[in-house]
Order: structure tokens, then sequence, then C-alpha cells
């Protein structure tokens, strides 16, 4: 079936760091999703990318869709403590006549002050 | 303010026990879901309810029972039959037409002692 891997699966960096992040298929998707989950607590969308090349920002954060379809890469800039938390990437995926989310395993990034 | 509520957030329970989680959201949203996550996991679907009174199982529906009788309500059951039921689970909730814009709950952390 189709699944999402993520690397790296943790990052350890200091504050005002840049981070790259990237989520890879063996499958096309049509649509790439990233999610952020702070300690304890539901993922939130951030970013929802649509067209194979396009590059999208919200705030510090920037997405690519991979122009073949089968990757996804994350970037924050200036990493700030409150950046902390896991960063799922996410894919639909057809079952039983309905599209349903595939969910990478996540990059658990940790920011020293 | 609109939104998802779970609870509660944290749940014990024996091993042995039937326990029900609480999933309600008054976003008016058609469509549910339940997800399960375990540490350095991605999310995995349990079950999904597009509409009142229809619900369909996910990828990991084995022990566990839902049902949906409202609209904004969409209860977990984890049964005895569940053989490791202690985890983090997470309910979602995302327009028919908009499926993979899915909003999560904050979570409940159930451990079975």
């Amino acid at each position: 079936g189709q699944q999402l891997n993520q690397s790296p699966q943790s990052m350890f960096i200091q504050e005002g760091e840049d981070v790259s992040m990237n989520c890879t298929s063996s499958s096309i998707f049509n649509t790439w999703l990233w999610y952020k989950q702070d300690p304890g607590e539901g993922p939130v969308l951030l970013i929802a990318l649509y067209k194979a090349g396009e590059l999208t920002s919200n705030g510090r954060l920037t997405a690519q869709f991979g122009i073949t379809r089968k990757d996804s890469f994350l970037n924050i800039s200036a990493s700030i403590p409150s950046d902390v938390g896991i960063y799922f990437c996410a894919g639909p995926r057809s079952q039983g006549g309905s599209e349903k989310l595939v969910f990478g395993k996540g990059t658990k990034l940790t920011v020293n002050p | 303010d609109g939104g998802i509520t779970q609870s509660p957030k944290y749940l014990f329970r024996k091993e042995g026990q039937n326990v029900t989680l609480s999933c309600e959201q008054n976003l008016n949203h058609d469509a549910m879901y339940w997800y399960r996550q375990d540490p350095g996991q991605g999310l995995r679907l349990i079950y999904y309810s597009q509409i009142v009174n229809d619900f369909q199982k996910g990828d990991i529906a084995e022990g566990y029972s839902v049902s949906r009788e409202k609209k904004e309500s969409f209860p977990l059951t984890v049964t005895s039959a569940q053989k490791n039921p202690t985890a983090f689970y997470l309910c979602a909730s995302s327009e028919l037409g908009r499926r993979l814009w899915q909003f999560f709950g904050p979570g409940t952390r159930l451990t079975v002692l």
C-alpha cells in the first residue's frame, strides 16, 4: 500500500538555525499536507500542496511539492523554541471508494535555546 | 469557538474493561475519524464516518467499536478484545467535500494497567 517515509526521524538544532525535512513515497501523490503536533496535543495543519513544483509559505515555514510527485519538503527558517514538536507529512489514498489520509511517522524537532 | 473536544485527556483502565472515549465537534463537519498514535509512529486510522448512522473500518479496527448517532458526536469504545490498547487516541473531523483538510482534537491518552 501507499507509505510515506520521513527523514530525518529526529533533529536537534540550536535556536536560529534553519531546518529541512522531507517526505518520500513509492507512489505518486496529488496532494501533500504538512502537520505539526505539539507535545501531548493533536496535529495542526500547516501547509497544503496541490500541484507538482508548487512552493508555498506560511510565515517561516516553506513547503514544496516535488516535481516527481513522489516527495515533498518542509523548511523552517530561523527556528525558535516553540517550533519544537513532531512534523508529519500526509497524503491521500483511496480505499473502499473513499479518500483518506496516510501519514508518515514524523520528524521530531528539538530546538535548544 | 468552533472546534473538536475530546474527553478526558488522560484515562486509566484495568485490563479486561471496555472504555469509551468521547469526541464532539461543533464545526458542522459531516466526516469524523479516529486515529491511534504510538510513540515514534504515524497516525493509524481506526474507524471513520462520513454521515450519521454510517461508519467504516480503517486499518486497525479490530478490538474497537464506534457509533454515529449524532452529527456532532463520534465516540470510540476500546474493548477488552484490543490486545494492546495503551496509546494516544486522536479524533478528527472534516467537511465531506474536503476530506483531506482534517481538524484534530487534543487527544486522549489511554493507559491500561
